[in-house]
């Protein structure tokens, strides 16, 4: 069963705010939600990684709601670059992490 | 910067040829993963290993093979290439994030065809 549903596509205007959901009705306690891209024939990317706390990094933030049950990665100002696939993935043991198909992010000029 | 390399960007192999994929990482990371990724199937792990001469078999293990004999280097073995291990091979290594969770860091990967 999917731990995770992401939309499979969407667009953001170059500059723009891109905001990514991401549900996970089922997580539990001690699971994290990780986001990772991957643009087209790289290896994918850590991004962002939090638990409860909202988190904010260089690349990201991290909204997580307060039943944990579903969140948000919000690239504040998008640009070509970050065209690319996200993954939305929650998991509690460092090799379970399941990319699914994730959302296929299209930065626009 | 973490850095993973991988040996080949793109490798082409014969059916029942013998094949080594090699991953280096210079982060002194305990934790290193082989996984493929293939179109409509996402990444799916192969192998990984938390230590040295340490391995475990991950998801899909079947006809591959792994060596970890230095804490930076996870080689990943196929020991008789079949034409349905054609995919892309891609090494990760993690380390534990200061907030706690793992974060992994993934290679660019090796686009492997068996023919």
């Amino acid at each position: 069963d999917a731990k995770t549903t992401q939309p499979p596509s969407m667009d953001c205007a170059e500059g723009r705010a891109a905001n990514l959901p991401c549900n996970h009705s089922t997580i539990s306690g001690n699971e994290y939600v990780y986001w990772y891209r991957q643009i087209h024939s790289q290896g994918p990317q850590y991004i962002i990684h939090g638990l409860k706390n909202n988190e904010t990094n260089e690349m990201a933030s991290l909204i997580i709601t307060e039943d944990r049950k579903s969140s948000t990665l919000i690239l504040p100002h998008a640009t070509l670059r970050d065209t690319a696939v996200y993954y939305c993935i929650v998991s509690n043991n460092n090799n379970d992490m399941r990319f699914g198909a994730g959302t296929r992010l299209t930065v626009k000029p | 910067d973490v850095k993973v390399t991988q040996s080949s960007r793109y490798l082409v192999k014969r059916t029942g040829e013998k094949v080594f994929l090699e991953c280096v990482q210079d982060m002194d990371h305990e934790n290193m993963f082989w996984y493929r990724q293939d179109p409509g199937l996402g990444l799916r792990l192969i192998y990984f290993s938390y230590d040295v001469k340490m391995k475990e078999k991950g998801d899909i293990p079947e006809g591959y093979s792994v060596s970890r004999e230095k804490k930076e280097r996870f080689s990943l073995i196929l020991e008789s290439a079949s034409t349905n291990q054609t995919s892309m091979y891609l090494c990760a290594s993690s380390s534990r994030g200061a907030g706690g969770g793992y974060e992994q860091y993934f290679g660019p990967g090796t686009r492997l065809t068996v023919t």
